[in-house]
């Protein structure tokens, strides 16, 4: 199974700071790679896919990067609804989610 | 597009439940859908997937022949069937779209259903 590690499992900014958040794959998954923001009691939204394409609607300030085993999403301008739990997932052997990376309000 | 569940509730180990998830918006028999569950220990897990028409259908290990996936195109419905339920199995569980852009992700996911199994 592949296994996925974001680090950090937390992290705290204000609004206006640029964050970044890494997700690593166990083994290679090119880019089959998406990331998802969930806010407290709401189901996981898809603001990702495969590594670096922003799904519709979703804000420019968000980007994502990596191939292979390391990924990166960034946020560019924190806004307080950004504030939220993000989760990278592989589609590269079946589906596994990464732990979760919770940004809070410093 | 709109992912309506139901069926989630309060069960004893080693009995069943059955969760459903209404479609309604888009061209449900044209789409995979999933199952996802999310507890406060593990996080996000995959549960398992049935294509478009139902042929295919695949579990995760911890849920094999315990759990069953199946649709009904005609009502525009999903059915999470799950027996012999043990306290690890407690989550909130959701279904979810599948679409295939560049590769496959889940766009639209239900409200989430909280299964509880306890004595």
């Amino acid at each position: 199974d592949i296994q996925m590690t974001q680090s950090p499992s937390s992290l705290s900014a204000s609004v206006g700071d640029r964050v970044t958040i890494t997700c690593r794959a166990s083994q290679s998954i090119s880019t089959y790679l998406n990331w998802y923001q969930q806010k407290p009691g709401k189901a996981p939204k898809l603001l990702i896919y495969a590594a670096s394409t922003l799904q519709s609607g979703v804000p420019s300030r968000f980007s994502g990067s990596g191939s292979g085993t390391d990924f990166t999403l960034t946020i560019n301008g924190l806004q307080p609804e950004d504030f939220a739990t993000y989760y990278c997932q592989q589609k590269y052997s079946m589906y596994t989610f990464g732990q979760g990376t919770k940004l809070e309000i410093k | 597009v709109q992912l309506v569940q139901s069926g989630g509730g309060v069960v004893q180990p080693g009995r069943s439940l059955r969760l459903s998830c209404a479609a309604s918006g888009f061209a449900f028999g044209d789409h995979a859908m999933h199952w996802v569950r999310q507890t406060p220990g593990k996080g996000l897990e995959w549960v398992g997937l049935i294509s478009y028409e139902g042929g295919d259908v695949f579990y995760a290990d911890y849920v094999k022949g315990r759990f069953t996936i199946s649709r009904d195109n005609s009502e525009n419905t999903l059915h999470l069937q799950m027996n012999d339920l043990r306290p690890e199995d407690t989550a909130v569980y959701y279904c979810a779209r599948e679409v295939i852009i560049i590769i496959s992700a889940f766009d639209y996911w239900g409200q989430g259903a909280l299964v509880t199994v306890s004595s």
